[in-house]
């Protein structure tokens, strides 16, 4: 089945730089799907990508669709202490047997010091 | 809108025992998907219904079930619990189906119910 690698497995940072992760697959997704998770909390989704090459902001997240639609970066610029949490990576194939599932990374833990 | 209500948030069963779990969609949100999260595993689907009918199914065993009623709210049943069924099951909902016409239909999920099984 369709595998999802995510790196890095776990990152510490100082308040005010700049973070970066990235997830690479198999095969080709449709959609590409960032979320991060907190303790006691389900997945909130933070960016949702629909068409390789695109490129998509919200506030200081950026990710992108990777042009092979195998691959899919998010970076955080400037971290503060509420960017802590667990960042997924999640991959959608549309059609056949893949209706409506998600593939999740394996998560990134992101550690904030103020 | 409020968004994806799951209850209950925490549950301690036996080995041999069965659990329902429910979830409420965010209101407007016709497709329901649960997914099972452990530390070994990571986030694992477990299946979709949409109109009250099963779309998909991940690779889990018979024992996992579900069904979403004409309202959107879906549950999901484990029977014969076993120790390596304890996990966090998350429901998420979507407007639409995941099928291609409704591709810019992101999942939005719960805050889950933590299942213990001992």
């Amino acid at each position: 089945g369709q595998q999802l690698n995510q790196s890095p497995q776990s990152m510490f940072i100082q308040e005010g730089e700049d973070v970066s992760m990235n997830c690479t697959s198999s095969s080709i997704f449709n959609t590409w799907l960032w979320y991060k998770q907190e303790p006691g909390e389900g997945p909130v989704l933070l960016i949702a990508l629909y068409k390789a090459g695109e490129l998509t902001s919200n506030g200081r997240l950026t990710a992108q669709f990777g042009i092979t639609r195998k691959d899919s970066f998010l970076n955080i610029s400037a971290s503060i202490p509420s960017d802590v949490g667990i960042y997924f990576c999640a991959g959608q194939l549309f059609g056949g047997t893949s209706y409506g599932k998600l593939t999740f990374g394996q998560g990134t833990i992101l550690t904030v010091h103020p | 809108k409020a968004g994806v209500t799951q209850t209950p948030r925490y549950l301690i069963k036996t080995r041999g025992q069965q659990v329902t779990l429910s979830c409420s969609p965010i209101s407007g949100h016709r497709s329901v998907s649960w997914y099972q999260q452990t530390p070994g595993q990571g986030l694992q689907f477990l299946f979709e219904y949409f109109s009250e009918t099963q779309r998909n199914k991940g690779n889990f065993p018979g024992r996992f079930s579900g069904r979403q009623f004409s309202n959107s709210r879906s549950e999901m049943n484990v029977s014969t619990l076993e120790l390596g069924d304890s996990a966090l099951y998350l429901c998420a909902s979507r407007s639409r189906p995941g099928t291609p016409s409704s591709y810019n239909s992101p999942l939005h999920f719960g805050n889950g119910t933590r299942l213990t099984v001992t």
